[in-house]
């Protein structure tokens, strides 16, 4: 079966813009978690989505925001974008929420300039 | 906060060598995960462990739950080429609903 696919592969924006991402989770699977990655944070916890739920969100500004659609895709969204977005955002999915078996996607690298 | 700290950071080994690698914090957790990012990649799953003192293997890998829930250990026995990439250990907190913490993560590089 299809895995978890992520759109687009990369990115590039300047300062000021708005950058919305795409998740399409594994068929079936109802939960959606994000993260970011940097070489000097590491993978950081933006937020999970259960159901078009908001189920627990990480430390990140309200810059950060997301969204779940009733079929489990799930769109992320950056405004006002600074230097420090730049990173690989990564989406995982899992069947349930809480359920830990995470397959997460190939990510999105996202420059911003 | 909350912090796991994952090491070595980085390793370099001879193709045959065993490797092991480890996770420790102050905070106690519920599930420990090890994934494994080769470049280019989301990180893929390889352990994922449930209960304090749990032992679990696959293939070369083994990979133990703590018994103080604090730490976790990942070994790989008879390293091949393909092992090559960065490892993170993943948990989640006892007192978290269902948010996982990541590890900074171990660069196993085959030294030539």
């Amino acid at each position: 079966k299809a895995g978890v696919t992520q759109t687009p592969r990369y990115l590039i924006k300047t300062r000021g813009q708005q950058v919305t991402l795409s998740c399409s989770p594994i068929s079936g699977h109802r939960s959606v978690s994000w993260y970011q990655q940097t070489p000097g944070q590491g993978l950081q916890f933006l937020f999970e989505y259960f159901s078009e739920t908001q189920r627990n969100k990480g430390n990140f500004p309200g810059r950060f925001s997301g969204r779940q659609f009733s079929n489990s895709r799930s769109e992320m969204n950056v405004s006002t974008l600074e230097l420090g977005d730049s990173a690989l955002y990564l989406c995982a999915s899992s069947l349930l929420h809480s359920d830990y078996g995470y397959t997460f996607g190939s990510g999105t690298r996202l420059t911003v300039v | 906060g909350q912090q796991l700290n994952q090491s070595p950071q980085s390793m370099f080994i001879q193709e045959g060598e065993d490797v092991s690698m480890n996770c420790t914090s102050s905070s106690i957790f519920n599930t420990w995960l090890w994934y494994k990012q080769d470049p280019g990649e989301g990180p893929v799953l390889l352990i994922a462990l449930y209960k304090a003192g749990e032992l679990t293997s696959n293939g070369r890998l083994t990979a133990q739950f703590g018994i103080t829930r604090k730490d976790s250990f990942l070994n790989i026995s008879a390293s091949i080429p393909s092992d090559v990439g960065i490892y993170f250990c993943a948990g989640q907190l006892e007192s978290s609903a269902s948010k996982i913490i990541f590890g900074s993560g171990t660069r196993l590089s085959i030294r030539p």
